[in-house]
């Protein structure tokens, strides 16, 4: 049980496009998901925690209107990169945790853009 | 500023020794406290977690937390070439934190065969 979808795992894209990165719980009610990036050699660092119905809560150095988040339901959740640019490229990863315990976050797979 | 803290390694092993990984933390709120195993190009995956002070065994691994000293560690028995990965500390932020972790930087183990 508690499985975590994250699509797509790899994109590539052109400077100043926007990508869109969906993370979805499939056998749980996520009661929030987490969104992380991680750059190489470096460990994750939080973006925003996003519960469903309300809006995300970016850290600071985020810019919430570059990584647009939305928690449509209590499955799934999307990441939005406008705009863009190599400086973004990173391993993107989200998490949830579940109403049972929600110290404990499961994680997808990870999704690596690469901005040409 | 919460942190926590572990040696970057990288941690070099033979083949069935003890591996021995350890972390601080710096905010004494902290509840509940987690190992993630994260292979090259992949995402963390959970090994253990531990929430009261003393052992806990599963397997080949043995956490240990220390609340007075501020330490957790996660022991690796019998350590084999497949546990090569780099491995994540993690400590919930406390009080109120909404399940929000805090991943230390991550030691980097190398089992040689």
């Amino acid at each position: 049980g508690a499985v975590v979808s994250q699509h797509p795992s790899w994109v590539i894209c052109k400077s100043g496009t926007s990508v869109k990165i969906e993370c979805r719980s499939l056998d749980f009610q996520a009661t929030t998901m987490f969104w992380y990036r991680q750059f190489p050699k470096q460990s994750l660092m939080l973006m925003a925690t996003s519960n469903e119905g309300s809006k995300a809560t970016y850290e600071q150095g985020v810019e919430k209107d570059k990584f647009l988040i939305n928690h449509a339901s209590l499955t799934l959740s999307t990441l939005t990169v406008t705009s863009a640019h190599p400086e973004d490229s990173s391993f993107y990863i989200c998490s949830a945790n579940t109403r049972t315990n929600r110290d404990i976050q499961y994680f997808g797979a990870g999704t690596r853009l690469s901005v040409l | 500023q919460k942190e926590v803290e572990q040696n970057s390694g990288p941690l070099s092993v033979p083949e069935g020794a003890i591996a021995s990984l350890n972390c601080t933390y710096s905010d004494r709120g902290s509840q509940s406290f987690f190992w993630y195993r994260q292979y090259s190009g992949k995402s963390p995956e959970l090994i253990m977690f531990i929430y009261s002070n003393g052992d806990k065994e599963d397997g080949r691994f043995t956490a240990q937390l220390n609340k007075a000293s501020q330490y957790v560690s996660l022991l690796i028995r019998d350590s084999q070439p497949s546990d090569s990965a780099t491995y994540l500390c993690a400590v919930t932020g406390g009080y109120n934190q909404g399940g929000k972790l805090i991943f230390g930087q991550g030691t980097e183990l190398s089992v040689k065969p």
